[in-house]
Order: C-alpha cells, then structure tokens, then sequence
C-alpha cells in the first residue's frame, strides 16, 4: 500500500460526458501527478500540482483539468468524452519535487462507451 | 516520438538466473532516471533510481546501469525470484522548465520460470 488512494476504481461512462477522479496523496506529500496509461501510449504524464498551484503541464488535453485543494488532495477533470479516453489514470504523489520519489495510486479504470 | 524506449516487450528468465532488462532513451536533457515494477491491478512501485551524474547504483538484488554516452540504462536483478515477475518500466526525469513528471517507456513484462 503506497499511501495514495485514488476513487472510484472503475468508471463507466458514455461519449460526450464529463467525470470527476479524486485522489487524496500520502500524509504529508505536496506534490501531486496524474498519469494516463492506455493500451497504446503507454504511461504518460499529464499535469503536476505542488501545494495547491499547477507547476508543470505534460500531454493534457484542453477537454481535461486539474486541480489541488487546500487539503492536498486533487481532481482530474474529464469532459466531452471520447472512445479514445478509455484507460487507467494513475495519480502519484512525492514529498515535494525534484528527485523525490513517486508513489502511485492504485488508478482509476475508465471506460467510455 | 517515443523519448524512452524499452524495446523487448517480455523477457523470460530462469529463477536464480540473472534478469537484465534494458532502456534508452533520445533526450540528453534527463537527469534522472528511475526503474518501477508493476503488478496486475496495482499502481507502480517504485524500485531503484539513479542520477545522471552516476553510472551504477545498486541496492540488494537490484542494480541500475548507466551509460551517458550511449543513452542507455540497464536494471540487473540477481538473484531473480518467482516475486519478481511483473512489468518493469523505465522512467526519466528532467525536461526543464521545473517539469517533475517522468516519462515513461512503453514496459518489460519478466516472466521468472521455475
């Protein structure tokens, strides 16, 4: 158990709908990260927050937002799904930065229909 | 444009035996680069890392390689054990601009044989 937690573990949903993922970081972490991993792609980052603010911007999707709350924890916004949108999104979180490790959540599957 | 790139996508090997799984990557900007290992239905998990200023990092079974001028790092797991099937990404750091997400290769699925 690394500490993350990420709800809910599986979303099914249709095209041209919107979803909320949630993900609450280890005790103490600043640093949050959300990774999309589909079949194709492999693991790619999307967008990092420290301490509330966005710091870094990966292959994010304009139809896709984040955002990290006073309490750390930290929602991935997903609208006007398309098929292509199927696929496991990880959160990880790291003390502060840099070099520190990432620890991941166990991700959220989702599937649009 | 794959920057990271593992480029057998299974490997089998016995258990006791050596298991070396390889990665290169193209952006010379990296200056960090990590290994994880991932079961089915689990999040990553992170194993061993190493900076660019490095060439060998090593902790227990697991040892990580590096060689700058080829672009290209190694994991070594020895002994290898049934535990350790899984898959194994490669993972680096450091495109600038404060950006702390890694970049991931497409994984290594070992399969340790009895």
């Amino acid at each position: 158990d690394s500490g993350v937690t990420q709800t809910p573990k599986h979303l099914i949903t249709a095209t041209g709908q919107r979803v909320t993922l949630r993900c609450s970081p280890r005790s103490g972490d600043l640093s949050v990260y959300w990774y999309q991993q589909s079949l194709d792609q492999g693991l790619q980052f999307l967008i990092q927050y420290y301490n509330g603010e966005e710091r870094a911007k990966g292959n994010i999707l304009e139809r896709f937002s984040a955002q990290q709350f006073p309490d750390l924890h930290s929602e991935l916004n997903l609208s006007s799904l398309e098929l292509g949108d199927s696929a496991l999104y990880f959160c990880a979180s790291s003390a502060r930065g840099g070099s520190d490790e990432q620890f991941f959540g166990p991700g959220t599957r989702l599937t649009v229909l | 444009d794959q920057q990271v790139k593992q480029n057998s996508p299974s490997l089998s090997v016995q258990e006791g035996r050596i298991s070396i799984l390889n990665c290169d990557y193209t952006n010379s900007m990296f200056d960090y680069f990590l290994w994880y290992k991932k079961y089915p239905a689990e999040g990553p998990t992170f194993l061993i890392s190493i900076s660019s200023i490095k060439d060998k990092n090593e902790d227990g079974r697991f040892t990580v390689f590096l060689n700058k001028s080829a672009k290209h790092l190694s994991l070594h797991i020895v002994p290898s054990q049934p535990g350790d099937s899984a898959v194994y990404f490669c993972a680096a750091r450091g495109l600038g601009g404060g950006a702390d997400g890694l970049t991931f290769g497409k994984g290594t699925h070992l399969i340790i044989q009895p």
